[in-house]
């Protein structure tokens, strides 16, 4: 069965450093990838996509992903942070199939200090 | 364009009631589906639909049922809660077409929170 790890549960960074949050997956075809977002008490929102084609793929909000099909990786990265980006970030592999659902990773919490 | 409205957004239960908790979407979305958050355990599936009159199981559906009348509209039912269902429920759909680039991407409503006692 298709599942997604999120290695780290909780990060914490300083304003203006670099951002790179894990994600792996287990597949056994090309899959389709998706990055989301929800800032506390809300929704998700979609950051990114993987459907196919070039493997660094930019996304909303300065993010970027790059798929890399020999580790099964899928991780997220920002050059510098902002406070605002205080949120908690999941990873998302779709099972496939006809009906393709979304399989959810655990999520990573990442907090920032001014 | 409203995209998928979830209702109540707050609700406290006593075990053993029962409530329903709707999901409405205006985007023409043939997929619907229902998820859980609890914390440390990401968002599991519940159920889901592929179109009306069409529902099936996700990975968590015991204690849940759902029905699908419409295209538009696809409540959860709780029908005797219990605190182990006391959680954060989010409804989402999508175009069912897996054809197109970019339609397989889910829309998320605001999210429902449920107490049971």
């Amino acid at each position: 069965a298709q599942s997604v790890t999120q290695p780290d549960i909780h990060i914490t960074v300083s304003e203006g450093a670099s951002l790179e949050l894990r994600c792996n997956y287990s597949y056994g075809a090309t899959p389709y990838l998706f990055w989301y977002v929800q800032s506390p008490g809300q929704g998700l929102q979609l950051l990114l996509k993987y459907f196919s084609g070039d493997t660094l793929v930019q996304g909303i909000k300065g993010f970027e992903a790059e798929f890399k099909r020999s580790q099964s990786s899928f991780n997220l990265r920002k050059p510098s942070v902002h406070w605002s980006d205080a949120a908690e970030y999941f990873c998302a592999v779709d099972e496939g199939g006809s009906q393709g659902n979304l399989i959810f990773g655990k999520g990573t919490k990442l907090s920032v200090k001014p | 364009n409203a995209g998928v409205t979830q209702t109540p957004k707050f609700q406290v239960l006593k075990t053993g009631q029962s409530m329903t908790l709707q999901c409405a979407q205006d985007m023409n979305h043939e997929y619907m589906s229902w998820y859980r958050q609890d914390p440390g355990m990401g968002l599991r599936l519940i159920h889901y639909s592929v179109g009306a009159g069409i529902t099936d199981q996700g990975e968590v559906p015991n204690g849940y049922n759902v029905s699908r009348s419409t295209t538009e509209d696809f409540p959860l039912r709780l029908l005797s809660a219990a605190p182990s269902q006391t959680s954060v429920y989010f409804c989402a759909s999508r175009s069912r077409d897996r054809g197109l680039r970019g339609a397989n991407v889910l829309t998320f409503g605001a999210g429902s929170r449920l107490t049971v006692l």
